[in-house]
């Protein structure tokens, strides 16, 4: 069975602060994807990440994938407020029943 | 592009009532999804529809019964609802589950609260 851990679940940080979002899985998986949910929306894609060793970036996000390690990173570099959100990172098994969500980190980043 | 529909946004029933959560994606994907997020929990699946044709259980499917109606619609159907399945259910697509291209595309979701 396949298992999405996220550490941590919940994270309070001040404005300008760097932090980072740990998801560890349980089986072998190239793929792995990271999504933002606001408050009572929709989740959005942020990063997909399709081989050991990507990395992908876009403004103050980071994204990274060890698959020997089983670990993926989201990096959060001198945040801002407007990252506040909740963060889910979710696996491919590599069948057709879609991806595993981990439980999700909620982050509040404080001015 | 509207991307993925679900109706309705919000519902309130009583204890054994039935009701149909519709779900419509206008991307020409081929999978598709229903997920249910409940505090704490992440989002867990209850079926899956990997093609027009074919449905699946996920993790949860107890209660929950699914029709793929045509490639665009995929519905959920409470027959006898219960206050634990109390959640937000989000629908999603993909374009081909098990591929590089399974990226999920999720609706804005329904809020349900049962009595």
């Amino acid at each position: 069975e396949l298992k999405v851990e996220q550490n941590p679940l919940f994270l309070s940080m001040q404005e300008g602060k760097n932090y980072t979002i740990y998801c560890n899985y349980s089986t072998t998986s190239d793929r792995l994807y990271w999504y933002r949910q606001d408050p009572g929306k929709s989740l959005e894609s942020l990063f997909v990440l399709l081989s050991n060793g990507a990395v992908k970036q876009e403004g103050r996000l980071m994204a990274s994938l060890d698959t020997k390690a089983r670990l993926s990173t989201l990096h959060i570099t001198a945040a801002v407020h407007d990252l506040s959100a909740t963060y889910f990172c979710a696996l491919s098994g590599g069948g057709a029943d879609g991806l595993t969500f981990g439980k999700g980190t909620h982050l509040i980043i404080q001015p | 592009n509207a991307g993925v529909t679900q109706t309705p946004k919000f519902q309130v029933l009583k204890t054994g009532q039935s009701m149909t959560l519709q779900c419509a994606q206008d991307m020409n994907h081929n999978s598709m999804y229903w997920y249910r997020q409940d505090p704490g929990m992440g989002l867990r699946l209850i079926y899956y529809s990997a093609s027009e044709g074919t449905t699946d259980k996920g993790e949860v499917p107890n209660g929950y019964n699914v029709s793929r109606l045509n490639k665009r619609e995929f519905s959920l159907r409470l027959e006898s609802a219960a206050p634990s399945q109390t959640s937000v259910y989000f629908c999603a697509s993909s374009e081909a589950a098990g591929t590089v291209y399974e990226k999920l595309f999720f609706g804005s979701g329904t809020q349900l609260s049962v009595l």
